[in-house]
């Protein structure tokens, strides 16, 4: 089956721009997650999708990041305006059952 | 809180020697544990997952992890390095419900 998708791989902007990620999870995963990598860290949890509806973005920040899951399929992750401190790897996961995530190759955002 | 700590960012070992990275998480409840590998410029792989019933579980390419609840611990090890096993890999913690909490990291690296 295919992995889960996501595009670009790589993206540069300069600081107060605004950037797009894209994520099309495993056909039939009911549950897609938004990571933050920061070099050196763990993935951080951003949003997590049940659906196409929101269980959890506690740690999102909403003034600047926003997700959305069409259809309950693919996910788009947007930053408006990035920051310096965006400049991190954004991962896109997606599960069947509960917990047992998929990840995507990532999407290297370097903020200038 | 959950938490997640793995001690050690980085560990070096000889090939064919043991493998031994340390998690301890901090749970109110019986929670569920994971480890993932990530390879350089590629998203994360589930390398084995503690849910419910024996407590040694084995994983993917050699690896096993021990839950020591008594210890609030979830080490993993194999017995013999090989040199494809150099990469990242994360201890990660659901504690009874839905969020997926990650440690920090190990970097593995495996001397010929």
């Amino acid at each position: 089956e295919a992995g889960v998708a996501q595009s670009p791989r790589y993206k540069i902007i300069e600081k107060r721009q605004s950037v797009a990620f894209w994520c099309n999870p495993i056909s039939g995963h009911a549950t897609l997650y938004w990571y933050q990598q920061i070099l050196g860290q763990g993935p951080k949890l951003l949003i997590q999708f049940q659906n196409n509806g929101v269980v959890d973005d506690s740690q999102l920040p909403k003034d600047r990041f926003s997700a959305e899951r069409l259809k309950g399929v693919d996910s788009t992750l947007k930053i408006q305006p990035a920051k310096l401190e965006d400049s991190a790897v954004y991962l896109c996961a997606s599960s069947l059952e509960a917990y047992e995530q998929y990840f995507g190759p990532g999407t290297r955002l370097t903020v200038t | 809180a959950q938490s997640v700590t793995q001690l050690g960012s980085h560990v070096s070992v000889s090939e064919g020697a043991l493998v031994l990275l340390r998690c301890n998480y901090s749970s109110s409840v019986p929670p569920y544990l994971f480890w993932y590998v990530q390879y350089p410029n590629q998203g994360l792989q589930l390398l084995l997952k503690y849910t419910t019933g024996a407590t040694l579980v084995k994983g993917i390419n050699g690896f096993e992890a021990e839950f020591k609840k008594s210890e609030t611990s979830f080490h993993l090890t194999k017995p013999s390095a090989h040199m494809s096993d150099a990469a990242e890999y994360f201890c990660a913690v659901i504690e009874g419900g839905f969020k997926t909490i990650f440690g920090a990291g190990t970097r593995l690296f495996v001397k010929a």
